[in-house]
């Protein structure tokens, strides 16, 4: 059975600075890996999808990376800003289940101080 | 295009009262998903329809909840009876297709659920 998690929980940094988020899941046979956003009281937003064909996904200052051998995805923000601060939630679509629904980690909040 | 659209956005209820949700996804998109986040996790799917089948029921608490996608456009779950522990947020979301390689899921904005 596919879990996700993520660490860490909770990150705190100053305005500018780069971050790096980590995701690690058990089951290498995905579909994809997604990274979404959560702002609070608001639902999901795409931020980039990775096939399990592929290695990283870039839009503006987010990359994220995978490495389905060892099991883990990473997204880096560069020059964090404010506008920034939300929970960012990673998901597996694993191949060995009846249908495509996502697997979620519980998610990393963070808050850029400015 | 119009995003997924849920209603209503929230709701209070007391134990034991049913509620109903209910989804339209992206226009022409076939695969239509249910997740239940509770507070400080992830979604957790509650049932898969494509078209107007349902895919994934295995974790939908079948005594108590019920979904349907009739036309295999918009989609209704339903909650009879409550329990304190179904206070969450009920998630909608939709695949172009199958939701398989390179496809992104895309949600609405939830709706909101405390039972008291």
């Amino acid at each position: 059975k596919q879990e996700v998690t993520q660490i860490p929980a909770a990150l705190s940094v100053p305005e500018g600075e780069n971050l790096v988020l980590n995701c690690s899941f058990t089951d290498s046979a995905i579909y994809n890996l997604q990274w979404f956003r959560q702002d609070p009281g608001k639902g999901l937003t795409s931020l980039l999808l990775i096939q399990s064909s592929q290695r990283e996904q870039t839009s503006g200052r987010l990359n994220a990376s995978l490495d389905k051998s060892s099991g883990r995805s990473t997204l880096y923000i560069a020059a964090s800003q404010p506008g920034d601060s939300a929970t960012y939630l990673c998901a597996a679509s694993p191949q060995n289940q009846a249908g495509t629904a996502l697997i979620f980690g519980k998610g990393t909040t963070l808050s850029v101080s400015s | 295009e119009a995003g997924v659209a849920q209603s209503p956005r929230y709701k209070i209820i007391e134990k034991r009262q049913s509620v109903a949700f209910w989804c339209n996804p992206i226009s022409g998109h076939a695969t239509l998903y249910w997740y239940q986040q509770i507070l400080g996790q992830g979604p957790k799917l509650l049932i898969q329809f494509q078209n107007n089948g349902v895919v994934d029921d295995s974790q939908l608490p079948k005594d108590r909840f019920s979904a349907e996608r009739l036309k295999g456009v918009d989609s209704t779950l339903k909650i009879q009876p409550a329990k304190l522990e179904d206070s969450a947020v009920y998630l909608c979301a939709s695949n172009k297709t199958s939701g398989g390689p390179g496809e992104t899921q895309y949600f609405g904005p939830g709706t909101r659920l405390l039972v008291l």
